[in-house]
């Protein structure tokens, strides 16, 4: 099945701006989702379809995806962005269509 | 606004039944794809499986011998069935809400289960 791979961790300073990757195979082809999981709590999704947000995430998540690279970009991070964040694609064409990337800790410091 | 609530046994014995039941509130039960996922602590998110209004269902290869996930229309809800458990099906379970509209994002979620496999 399709694998996305995802830096263990991020380290930024409040008010930065944080970027986590996901890394797959000419990933620029497909749509890319990104989850916000904070602790103990179910993951909420923050950007779909490479870039759109849904209704009540703030416009400081956004996402672009080229090449085989895909990136989440939190614009001036605040304490409650310390979360796990997870990408997923949807490939409708495998017999494991629905894949999430590995992970990725963002600590803010 | 659309909620997910699921509830199920949350400690069983090696080779015994999961048995998970997830129910939709307020909203359309067609039109999506009704989902399973799970979360072994300290790790990463895994897809299980899926299904439609109609029953047409889906199921991750490597637990596609112990799976199955239905749907009860009249009561909009579904449920996930996995058999002879081990330690290694421990794990919190999350029911979830596929939008094909939205290329297979996940966008409603459960509160999650925490299942606990141990003698």
């Amino acid at each position: 099945s399709y694998v996305l791979t995802q830096p263990p961790s991020v380290s930024v300073a409040p008010g930065q701006t944080a970027s986590i990757t996901c890394g797959g195979d000419n990933i620029g082809n497909r749509s890319v989702h990104w989850y916000q999981q904070r602790s103990g709590q179910a993951p909420v999704l923050v950007v779909y379809d490479d870039s759109d947000r849904p209704s009540g995430i703030p416009e400081r998540f956004s996402g672009s995806n080229s090449g085989n690279t895909a990136t989440l970009t939190i614009s001036r991070v605040e304490a409650g962005d310390e979360a796990d964040y997870y990408c997923q694609v949807w490939d409708t064409t495998s017999d494991h269509p629905e894949v999430f990337g590995t992970g990725t800790k963002v600590t803010v410091l | 606004q659309v909620q997910l609530q699921q509830w199920g046994a949350g400690l069983l014995k090696p080779s015994e039944t999961l048995s998970l039941t997830c129910a939709v509130y307020s909203g359309s039960f067609s039109g999506y794809y009704w989902s399973w996922i799970r979360q072994p602590p300290g790790k990463g998110l895994e897809w299980i499986g899926k299904i439609t209004y109609s029953g047409s269902a889906n199921y991750n290869p490597s637990l596609k011998s112990r799976v199955s996930i239905s749907v009860d229309t009249s009561k909009n809800q579904f449920s996930l069935k996995l058999t002879s458990v081990t330690a290694a099906d421990t794990a919190v379970y999350y029911c979830a809400r596929l939008v094909p509209a939205w290329s297979g994002a996940f966008d409603i979620w459960g509160q999650g289960t925490m299942v606990t496999v141990s003698s």
